[in-house]
């Protein structure tokens, strides 16, 4: 099956600091999603974004799909941008394989 | 707002007793979907429905049913949990996963942490 491995695994940084999350992915894929898992655990969803950029206020997303990465960038982090960061991506229908997460701490 | 939700948000239930774990939405979306999260690790997913069409992860224990009564809801049943079964359970849903962009789209509900005793 698919692979999926995410990169750094941990990320520690001051607030005000910008940072790049990676997500390298081994085949083809029709949905890509970047989430965040806050300390609750709750997936919140970031971006549908099997190819292009999207952004959203601080946050914004690339996928390259012939490359077969996506990198999500975080700008003037903030305490509440600490928690897990999953790459979820689908083949064909359905079925949503996960990458291991990077855990960003975000100090004040 | 339209959202997945999921009661209860803690469970504690004892080894072999089963238990039942809820998912509602009212995004009206086909497909709904079980994950389990264990500690420190991803999301695996378990089964999905499409409509009234289940669809079972291979590697899926046969410990682990569901059902789906109506578009509303799913219900994720344990018929003798054990230890290894505490974990997070995630329900989630797609507008139509077989369709174009945008509609394969997952969103969570807030999840239900399982103890087992």
């Amino acid at each position: 099956g698919i692979q999926v491995e995410q990169s750094p695994p941990d990320l520690i940084l001051q607030e005000g600091a910008n940072s790049t999350l990676r997500c390298n992915f081994s085949d083809s894929v029709n949905n890509l999603q970047w989430f965040h898992q806050n300390p609750w655990g709750q997936l919140i969803n970031l971006f549908y974004i099997p190819s292009g950029t999207k952004q959203n206020g601080r946050l914004s997303a690339t996928t390259v799909a012939t490359e077969r990465y996506s990198l999500l960038y975080i700008s003037s982090s903030q305490t509440t941008d600490s928690g897990v960061y999953f790459c979820a991506v689908g083949q064909g229908a359905q079925k949503l394989v996960f990458g291991q997460g990077t855990r960003l701490t975000i100090n004040p | 707002d339209a959202m997945v939700i999921q009661n209860p948000r803690y469970q504690v239930t004892q080894f072999g007793k089963p238990v039942t774990l809820s998912c509602s939405q009212t995004l009206n979306h086909n497909v709904m979907y079980w994950y389990q999260q264990k500690s420190s690790q991803a999301p695996k997913l378990l089964f999905h429905y499409y409509d009234k069409d289940f669809n079972n992860e291979a590697d899926t224990p046969d410990n682990f049913q569901s059902r789906r009564p109506n578009t509303s809801f799913c219900f994720l049943d344990i018929r003798s949990p054990g230890l290894g079964d505490a974990a997070m359970y995630l329900c989630a849903t797609s507008r139509d996963s077989r369709a174009s962009v945008g509609f394969q789209t997952q969103y969570f509900g807030p999840g239900t942490r399982l103890l087992v005793l």
